[in-house]
This record gives structure tokens, sequence and C-alpha cells, in this order.
């Protein structure tokens, strides 16, 4: 499994936008990266996820290097509710039948200052 | 939708005791999974199952069970409780195992 490296904690400004970043530099052409966030003890909330091109949702942007060997998640305008801990993740596959799991690591956590 | 819903909530057991954690989704998804959460720690997949009547052991599967025997349900028994599996339980489902999942709320579980 390609393994990622986040920074452990970030500060972001309300209303500023917030940029997570994290690095897969040993990620797999086949595997994609997804971001999940998890609010206080709540269980993991997903945001996004994408293989190689940029994405865009409601929630946030995604954007993957060309090299596919780093990504950041932005979250556009943050606001307080977005304090969370911020998990990137590369999913791999276990088997012919496209089982997989998800390896979360200890993300980011991203406080969001008033 | 109820989406993902875990009980019990809270639970607390003696060494050597036996409780089964329960999940259960009404979206008609496919693949459930259950993570155990430490302080300061990732989510570390215990269990899975890509349907009924199917189930495989993820990375720390040692000292827990699973069974599907629905779609709906995904039971996680612990045999017989240590302190070492003290942690935050969370169930998740999915559509199709490459697709993205909804966790539950957690089931906080204290052995002593």
């Amino acid at each position: 499994d390609a393994k990622t490296t986040q920074p452990p904690s970030m500060d972001c400004a309300e209303g500023r936008a917030a940029n997570l970043p994290c690095n897969h530099s040993t990620i797999s052409g086949n595997e994609y990266v997804y971001w999940y966030r998890q609010i206080h003890s709540q269980g993991p909330q997903y945001i996004i996820h994408g293989l190689k091109n940029n994405e865009t949702n409601e929630m946030a942007s995604l954007i993957i290097t060309e090299d596919r060997k780093s990504s950041t998640l932005i979250l556009p305008h943050a606001t307080l509710r977005d304090t969370a801990v911020y998990y990137c993740i590369v999913r791999a596959a276990l088997s012919n039948f496209g089982n997989e799991k998800l390896t979360f690591g200890t993300g980011t956590r991203l406080t969001i200052i008033p | 939708n109820a989406g993902v819903t875990q009980t019990p909530k809270f639970q607390v057991l003696k060494t050597g005791q036996s409780m089964t954690l329960q999940c259960a989704q009404d979206m008609n998804h496919e693949y459930m999974s259950w993570y155990r959460q430490d302080p300061g720690m990732g989510l570390r997949l215990i269990h899975y199952s890509v349907g009924a009547g199917i189930t495989d052991q993820g990375e720390v599967p040692n000292g827990y069970n699973v069974s599907r025997s629905t779609t709906e349900d995904f039971p996680l028994r612990l045999l017989s409780a240590a302190p070492s599996q003290t942690s935050v339980y969370f169930c998740a489902s999915s559509p199709y195992s490459n697709q993205p999942q909804h966790f539950g709320d957690g089931t906080r579980l204290s052995i002593l």
C-alpha cells in the first residue's frame, strides 16, 4: 500500500482558504487519493477523491500533481465547523474482485481560528 | 434513511466477558467494514465484508469475529474481552468496495 505523509497540525483563519498537503510518493498508477475528515469524535466523513485530474465538489477541491506524488485539499472558505482531523488516504486493492481497505494514518488536525 | 447505525454508543466490560457490537445500514450497501481507533492514532481495519455470506480479515482481526448473514447487518463479536481492546469502534458501509464509505457514530468500549 502506498503510504501518505501529512503535517500533524495546521491553523487557518476563518473565511480564508485552507490548503492541506499530502505526500504519497509511492502511489501506484491505479490508486486513487481519498480525503476524509473526522469532527470531534464522530465517524469519519467522506470529502472527495481523485485519480489524476483535479476534482471539485460542494465541499472542497482536490489538486493532484502531475507526477501524482502529492496532493492538496482546498477548503475555499473555511468556517469554524471545518475544524477537524483530515485524513489523506490512498486506496489499495486487496484482490481481483476489487476488494479494498482504507488505510488511515494520523491525519492533519486543522484548527480554524475566528 | 438512517444511514449507518451502531449500538450501543457506550459500553463497559470486564476482562473475559464477551459482547457483540451491532452495525446496521439501510442503504442496501454491499460493502461493510469495522475499524478501531485508539487515542492519537488513525483508524485500523478489523474485518470487512463485500456482501452477505462473505467476510475477510483486515489489519487487526485477532480477538474479533464477524458474520454477514444479511446485507443490512454486520455485527462484531468480542469473544473474551481484554483491556487492549479498549477503543472506539466504527462501522462503515459503501455501495461497493471501491466507493466512498459512510461511517457510523461509533461505539466507545472500555474493558476493565
